[in-house]
């Protein structure tokens, strides 16, 4: 089945460290996002990549990196700069990031501060 | 920038009725409006979409009416049914990778 996976489900992050969560999609597209989602609010987007090697900081980067060395992958880093990361976090693909594209979304992972 | 208001936040309706969500953009610009569904522990999905050149989309139980002057756009889900149960997001699109989304609609079907 085509689609995007994201892992772990959960994760836990320690003060002070930073933390990876994965991304892979097997669709073929071109266009890679990562959105927040906080309790009572719509997503915000973190950050985009339409192709590979490349990407744009959206909304609300700071405190986050990525990269984009396989057009499979856009794996996402909370770094210890982010000082509120507990939230749900949601990668979506799209065919090249065209305005008006379906975005397909993976199942998330939750994310939460020890 | 775009800013994406969506109302109620919860609703709760019967088996059978019908259910009605709305949302206001700012930017008159915007002409791509999408909504996603969005279930327990899972990514949304796009669930109907619809183009500033249009007024009115239905899919089955499901039709989307977009007001351009008005700057306001709905979703009506007829003979609701409790797997309609969900989060359901509106959002508004201007240009590549900007995509606006709404605070998101509880919508609770009691059997």
């Amino acid at each position: 089945d085509g689609g995007i996976t994201q892992s772990p489900k959960y994760l836990f992050r320690k003060e002070g460290q930073n933390v990876t969560l994965s991304c892979e999609q097997n669709l073929n597209h071109d266009a890679m996002y990562w959105y927040r989602q906080d309790p009572g609010q719509g997503l915000r987007l973190i950050y985009y990549s339409q192709i590979v090697n490349d990407f744009q900081k959206g909304d609300i980067a700071e405190g986050y990196s990525v990269s984009r060395e396989k057009k499979e992958s856009f794996p996402l880093t909370v770094t210890s700069a982010q000082k509120n990361p507990t939230a749900f976090y949601l990668c979506a693909s799209s065919i090249m990031g065209g305005v008006d594209e379906k975005l397909f979304f993976g199942s998330g992972t939750q994310l939460s501060v020890l | 920038g775009e800013n994406v208001e969506q109302h109620p936040s919860t609703l709760s309706v019967q088996e059978g009725d019908s259910a009605v969500i709305k949302c206001t953009y700012s930017d008159s610009a915007s002409n791509y409006f999408p909504w996603y569904k969005q279930e327990l522990g899972k990514g949304p999905q796009l669930i109907i979409d619809i183009r500033s050149n249009v007024g009115e989309k239905k899919d089955q139980r499901i039709a989307v009416t977009l007001n351009k002057t008005a700057k306001h756009f709905s979703l009506h889900i007829t003979e609701t049914q409790p797997e309609d149960s969900a989060v359901y997001f509106c959002a508004a699109s201007i240009r590549n990778n900007d995509m606006r989304f709404g605070a998101g609609t509880r919508l609770t079907v009691k059997p």
